[in-house]
């Protein structure tokens, strides 16, 4: 089993739709989590970070379920800038050793 | 938020030869420092981690002889492909992490397309 596992997708939604994506972890001492977004031949920047209580940026809200040990991301309202690949992040104790997940391809179409 | 450069952003070379990428963080001290490579639609695969002053770890599978790593300052890692091959062709990132506590996010360079001919 993978330490870090996502729905590669693709998701392909209209614009202004509500599109979530889950991801799971393996390592239940998993302390820190992020979501990242790559685009095209771009390094990947980080989108937000993921608290236990939930947080909200703008269209973004980020869930983390440490009993079930997932983490979800949830566009509202999603833009034609949205398309890219959204990547889950782990970061364990120990070894500072951080976990990208394969990533979900989300495209947005007019 | 910090910023990561990484030099050069392309290079094409002929197989055999030696190519080396730097990865530097301009407005902090990057005491840890991460090498990535990632072939066309697929994720983001950790080849080593380097710290400051000493040697890298690497990951399983990737041979320690042949991606030279060096993390000489708090600014600066330098990951060398010795006698590359077209196999070697792919994007390599890097990412640094400050001299904080150790969750803190780390950010990403530009990455370096790598073609070997």
């Amino acid at each position: 089993r993978k330490e870090v596992e996502q729905d590669p997708g693709p998701f392909n939604v209209p614009e202004g739709a509500t599109v979530a994506f889950n991801c799971t972890y393996s390592n239940s001492a998993s302390q820190s989590f992020f979501w990242y977004r790559q685009d095209c031949r771009k390094e990947p920047k980080l989108l937000m970070s993921v608290y236990s209580s939930g947080n909200e940026d703008g269209r973004f809200t980020a869930q983390l379920n440490r009993a079930s040990q997932y983490i979800s991301l949830l566009i509202r309202d999603s833009k034609l800038s949205d398309s890219a690949t959204y990547l889950c992040v782990v970061q364990n104790t120990g070894g500072f050793k951080t976990i990208f997940g394969a990533g979900t391809r989300l495209f947005v179409k007019a | 938020g910090a910023v990561v450069s990484q030099h050069p952003s392309r290079v094409i070379c002929k197989s055999g030869t030696s190519v080396k990428i730097e990865c530097r963080s301009l407005d902090f001290q990057a005491t840890t420092m991460f090498w990535y490579r990632q072939f066309p639609k697929k994720s983001l695969m950790l080849m080593a981690t380097s710290n400051e002053g000493s040697k890298a770890t690497y990951e399983q599978g990737v041979e320690k002889d042949k991606f030279l790593i060096n993390h000489a300052s708090l600014t600066l890692s330098t990951l060398t492909v010795t006698s590359a091959h077209p196999e070697d062709s792919s994007f390599y990132i890097c990412s640094a992490r400050g001299d904080r506590a150790w969750t803190e996010t780390q950010y990403f360079g530009p990455g370096t397309r790598l073609l070997v001919l």
